[in-house]
């Protein structure tokens, strides 16, 4: 089974400017999340999708960062102008349902390295 | 606020002694564990969880104990071998509000051959 994919690896861009992230999560899942994770902290939830709909994206700093799952598959992360302390490490995941359980296991991708100079 | 945090940075063990990570957690209505573990340059992988109602689980080498009366979480790894190296996440959630996980900061673990 094909685990979550990323694109790009690594990412290096000037302040203000902007980037984008894609994600295509396990055949599937109708559960995707985004995660930025700081060098040496755990990841911290940006948003979560179920299908097309957002379930979470209380810690999505949406005057800059902003998400879509248009066809409740692949999705995109937007970060508009860029700041110096964007420069993280950006995950995705997904996750399936599973019955009568509210907490499924999340399966991680290799991650979108962003450098902010 | 509550927080989910590991007591050591750094674990250094011996190729095949056993290992044990901790974990203490804060927020008393979590009710789901997991641990992970990720390699350089790659996403956390899923390893082991547990559930509230439990105070042990084995997997394949591995093993979590829960204690909801201290909070505290421990991941034990038998035999450690060199591929376990890495960095260790707990991560906790109240399933009852939603499966929003909170991670910890994270321990590395290096293993001396």
């Amino acid at each position: 089974e094909a685990g979550v994919a990323q694109s790009p690896r690594y990412k290096i861009i000037e302040k203000r400017q902007s980037v984008a992230f894609w994600c295509n999560p396990i055949s599937g899942h109708a559960t995707l999340y985004w995660y930025q994770q700081i060098l040496g902290q755990g990841p911290k939830l940006l948003i979560q999708f179920q299908n097309n709909g957002v379930v979470d994206d209380s810690q999505l700093p949406k005057d800059r960062f902003s998400a879509e799952r248009l066809k409740g598959v692949d999705s995109t992360l937007k970060i508009q102008p860029a700041k110096l302390e964007d420069s993280a490490v950006y995950l995705c995941a997904s996750s399936s349902p599973g019955a009568g359980s509210r907490t499924d296991t999340q399966y991680f991708g290799p991650g979108t390295r962003l450098t902010v100079l | 606020g509550e927080n989910v945090g590991l007591h050591l940075p750094t674990l250094s063990v011996q190729e095949g002694d056993n290992s044990i990570i901790n974990c203490a957690y804060s927020n008393s209505a979590s009710d789901y564990f997991i641990w992970y573990k990720q390699e350089s340059g790659k996403g956390p992988q899923f390893i082991i969880d547990i559930r509230s109602n439990m105070d042990k689980r084995q997997g394949q080498r591995v093993t979590v104990l829960l204690n909801k009366t201290v909070k505290h979480l421990s991941l034990q790894i038998a035999a450690t071998q060199p591929g376990d190296s890495a960095v260790y996440f707990c991560a906790e959630a109240d399933t009852g509000a939603n499966s929003k996980l909170t991670f910890g900061k994270g321990i590395t673990l290096s293993v001396r051959p």
